[in-house]
């Protein structure tokens, strides 16, 4: 199975700050990884897709960037509601799997 | 509106059985690839089983042999019967609609808690 690893697993930031964090796969994926934000007691929400698709409806404030084994996701200047924990996904090799998480919050 | 709702869970001792189910509005569950994926308490998310075609299934290994997932066009629904639960079953289940890739989940359930424990 193709393991995925997030990092860090938590981060502090302000309101308006640039932040990023960064999923590695163990083997090469191609671009076939995909971003989730999910908050507590919620499904996981898609926010972007092979790797720097943004799905739809999501704010031009993220953006994702990578390919091979080593991708990262970027939020351009935070904002109160994107506290919550981000996974990654690989979809290259069937079972899928999810990285650990990041989980964002506020100073 | 495309949603999915799920119904079933709860607490079942260790070596039970539980049905889940996942009715699908707005959308055929037969015309995409369904996945059911599950957190465990305070963990991250894991692919579990999907369905497609309506009847062409695979599974994680942690779970082959003893869950099976279908689908009922006539309910548009999906299931996910679970046998010889364990402890390590214990999870919110997610459903979840793969639209891009089959695998890339744009449409998720709204999550049922099975419990398992003696």
């Amino acid at each position: 199975d193709i393991q995925m690893t997030q990092s860090p697993s938590s981060l502090s930031a302000s309101v308006g700050d640039r932040i990023s964090f960064t999923c590695q796969a163990s083997q090469d994926i191609s671009t076939f990884l995909s971003w989730y934000q999910q908050k507590p007691g919620k499904a996981p929400k898609l926010l972007i897709y092979d790797a720097a698709i943004l799905e739809t409806g999501v704010p031009s404030r993220f953006s994702g960037s990578g390919s091979g084994t080593d991708f990262t996701l970027t939020i351009s200047s935070l904002q109160p509601e994107d506290n919550g924990r981000y996974y990654c996904q690989q979809y290259d090799k069937v079972p899928i799997t999810f990285g650990g998480g990041t989980e964002v919050d506020f100073k | 509106e495309v949603q999915l709702v799920q119904t079933g869970g709860g607490l079942i001792r260790p070596g039970g059985s539980l049905r889940l189910s996942c009715a699908a509005s707005g959308f055929s569950v037969s015309g995409y690839y369904m996945s059911w994926v599950r957190q465990a308490p305070g963990k991250g998310l894991e692919w579990v089983s999907v369905i497609y075609g309506g009847e062409t299934t695979s599974y994680a290994d942690s779970v082959k042999g003893r869950f099976t997932v279908s689908g009922d066009d006539s309910q548009n629904t999906l299931f996910l019967q679970m046998n010889s639960l364990g402890v390590e079953d214990t999870a919110v289940y997610y459903c979840a609609r793969g639209i891009y890739y089959d695998y890339v989940f744009d449409i998720w359930g709204q999550g049922t808690m099975v419990t398992v424990s003696s």
